[in-house]
Parts: structure tokens; C-alpha cells; sequence
């Protein structure tokens, strides 16, 4: 079966950092792999997805992720946060089709 | 240029009630799917359905809840007898073409139930 894990439950960067969020899966196969973001009280954004081809994906906002198969490993990485960045941010894993299965999310706290 | 809509965006009930979430997808939409987010957990799939079909329905609780996608009108995702266990933020996705393509889902804002 699917399953993702985000090890980090909280982060805290200093405006202007660089930051790295962390994402294992477990999947047999070559999986989908999106990273969403989520605002207080509002839906979900998709910030960028991996299906195949070259394994640095870029996505809105300035994040960017990196798939290594060898890992398991799809972490999200911005080189320098913005205070509007602050949100909770879910990995997800699919196996084709929209039947996500989600992390548990990491909560971004920005400190100026 | 509505996106997913869902309503109502809290809603409250006794335990025993019944629960009525709406949802209704983007235009040119016909396929939903509703994931339930209990606190501090991610979202977990519930049901796929396309216009008056069930396509997946392996994530629901086997008791108590139904959903539907009526030719007309909105997708409904119905809680009978509703326990304190329910209490959670159910969100409506919606996309294009489903499961036949790579297109990713679009969220509504989600329904926070709470049961007292």
C-alpha cells in the first residue's frame, strides 16, 4: 500500500532562509508525486507534481522538488521564504488517477 | 470563474443528526472526488464520482455515508446519525476528465463539521 511520511511537523525559518521540506513514500512503482499548500480556513493549492521526465520540477510560488527514487524522497525546497509562504504544506503520492494518498503535512512558520 | 464551491462552510450538528455537504465543481467539470481531513492528519480519499455514478467508493466508511453526483445540481455527501468521530474538514476536488488523465484536482475550501 501507499504512504507518505513528512517527518517534520512544525518548521520555522527566518524571512529571506532557504528551506527544505522533507516527503518519503512508499510505492512499488514509479509513483506521482505532487506537493500541495494550504491557508487557514482555504482548500488546497497545488504547488508543483512529478510524473515522469526530468526529476527537478519546478512550481508556482518560486518552490522547486526533487525526486529521488533511490530515497523515496520528493522534498521541496525554496531558496529564500517570503512571510507569505507561512501555511501547511501536504506531499501526496498517487498511482495514477486522482486517489491521493496524503502526508500528515508540515506546518511553515516564518519569523521576521 | 467560480472555483470549487462548497457550502456549507461550517456547519454544526447534535449528535444522531444528519449532515448534508454541497459541493459543486468547477465548470466544465464533471468529475468530483471528497476527501476528509481529521485534525492533524492529511487528507484521506473518500469517493470518485462522475455525473450520476459512483466510480470509487472505497474510502467510505461502510455505515452512515453516501454520496452522490446528480445530473442536476451538486455532488452531496451524506452523514447520517452523526457521532462526536465525524467532526473533521470535508473537502470537494473536482477536474476535468478524472481518472483518464493527468490533470490535477482543483479544491474547494472545504466543509468543517463539528458535532456536539
Amino acid at each position: 500500500a501507499q504512504s507518505v511520511t513528512q517527518p517534520d511537523i512544525h518548521i520555522t525559518v527566518s524571512e529571506g532562509a532557504s528551506l527544505e521540506l522533507r516527503c518519503n513514500y512508499s510505492y512499488g512503482a514509479t509513483p506521482y508525486l505532487f506537493w500541495y499548500v494550504q491557508s487557514p480556513g482555504q482548500g488546497l493549492q497545488l504547488l508543483l507534481k512529478y510524473f515522469s521526465g526530468d526529476t527537478l520540477v519546478q512550481g508556482i510560488k518560486g518552490f522547486e522538488a526533487e525526486f529521488k527514487r533511490s530515497q523515496s524522497s520528493f522534498n521541496l525546497r525554496k531558496p529564500s521564504v517570503h512571510w507569505s509562504d507561512a501555511a501547511e504544506y501536504f506531499c501526496a503520492v498517487g498511482a495514477g488517477g486522482n486517489k491521493l494518498v496524503f502526508g500528515a503535512g508540515t506546518i511553515l512558520r516564518v519569523k521576521s | 470563474n467560480a472555483g470549487v464551491m462548497q457550502n456549507p462552510r461550517h456547519l454544526v450538528r447534535r449528535r444522531g443528526q444528519e449532515a448534508r455537504l454541497r459541493c459543486s465543481p468547477m465548470k466544465g467539470h464533471s468529475h468530483v472526488y471528497w476527501y476528509r481531513q481529521l485534525p492533524e492528519e492529511g487528507l484521506k480519499f473518500m469517493v470518485y464520482l462522475q455525473k450520476e455514478n459512483i466510480i470509487d467508493e472505497s474510502g467510505m466508511p461502510k455505515e452512515r455515508f453516501s454520496a452522490e453526483f446528480p445530473k442536476e445540481g451538486p455532488s452531496i455527501l451524506r452523514i447520517q446519525q452523526v457521532v462526536r468521530g465525524d467532526s473533521a474538514a470535508y473537502f470537494c476536488a473536482s477536474s476535468p476528465m478524472g481518472d483518464r488523465d493527468n490533470s490535477p484536482l482543483h479544491f474547494g475550501n472545504g466543509t468543517r463539521l463539528t458535532v456536539t
